[in-house]
């Protein structure tokens, strides 16, 4: 059973525009979530988070929505560039501090120059 | 400041035989993950340490896999004997003790012919 869900495997973007990557999850329980980014032979790197008493989380060039309603969150990256091309995974956890992560199956963005 | 390490980045062995993993975790992070990526999923936590003790190996098959903390510091993540369906990527994370954040290391490609 997937309780993260990130059901785009892939995406691409022409540079400069924006980049939208989504995420959904079953488990109610969850209340503090992340986005990382990895490149090939890399492992992942944390980009950006986001707890549940938010609905949106602001960081340069990335901002993370989070609609607890539908279980829903998405990572916009605006204006996207080649060097964000790379393979993003949502997790999740039961909260700030609490080390258990669910991931995602990852989306692999692309960026077209 | 160094990032997390894992030796070696790659590793192809023949079935039934035994494999070792070693991961450096950032100074002063006690707590070290070790998780496990199947091609196309993403990671997977197998064991936790808070400093040298193992504080969540549920996921962890104990049948052929074992892990260690000696010191607290560096861990070495064991499979023997290893099976077709142990070829993986294997990460390294570590955190402060309660930190939000994982930082991961490269992490180690196993194939096992």
């Amino acid at each position: 059973d997937q309780q993260v869900k990130q059901n785009s495997p892939s995406l691409s973007v022409q540079e400069g525009r924006i980049s939208i990557l989504n995420c959904d999850y079953t488990n109610s329980m969850f209340d503090y979530f992340l986005w990382y980014k990895k490149y090939p032979a890399e492992g992942p790197t944390f980009l950006i988070s986001i707890s549940s008493i938010k609905d949106k989380n602001e960081d340069g060039r990335f901002t993370v929505f989070l609609n607890k309603s539908a279980k829903h969150l998405s990572l916009h990256i605006v204006p996207s560039q080649p060097g964000d091309s790379a393979v993003y995974f949502c997790a999740a956890s039961g909260g700030s501090g609490t080390y258990k992560y669910i991931f995602g199956t990852g989306t692999r963005l692309k960026v077209l120059a | 400041e160094a990032g997390v390490v894992q030796s070696p980045r790659y590793k192809i062995i023949e079935k039934k035989q035994p494999v070792a993993f070693w991961c450096n975790p950032i100074s002063g992070h006690n707590t070290l993950y070790w998780y496990l990526q199947n091609l196309g999923q993403g990671p997977e936590l197998l064991i936790r340490y808070e400093n040298e003790e193992a504080v969540d190996d549920s996921q962890l098959p104990k049948d052929r896999f074992s892990a260690e903390r000696l010191k607290g510091v560096d861990s070495t993540l064991k499979i023997q004997p290893a099976e077709l369906g142990d070829s993986a990527v294997y990460l390294c994370a570590s955190s402060f003790t309660g930190g939000d954040i994982q930082y991961f290391g490269a992490g180690t490609r196993l194939s096992v012919l």
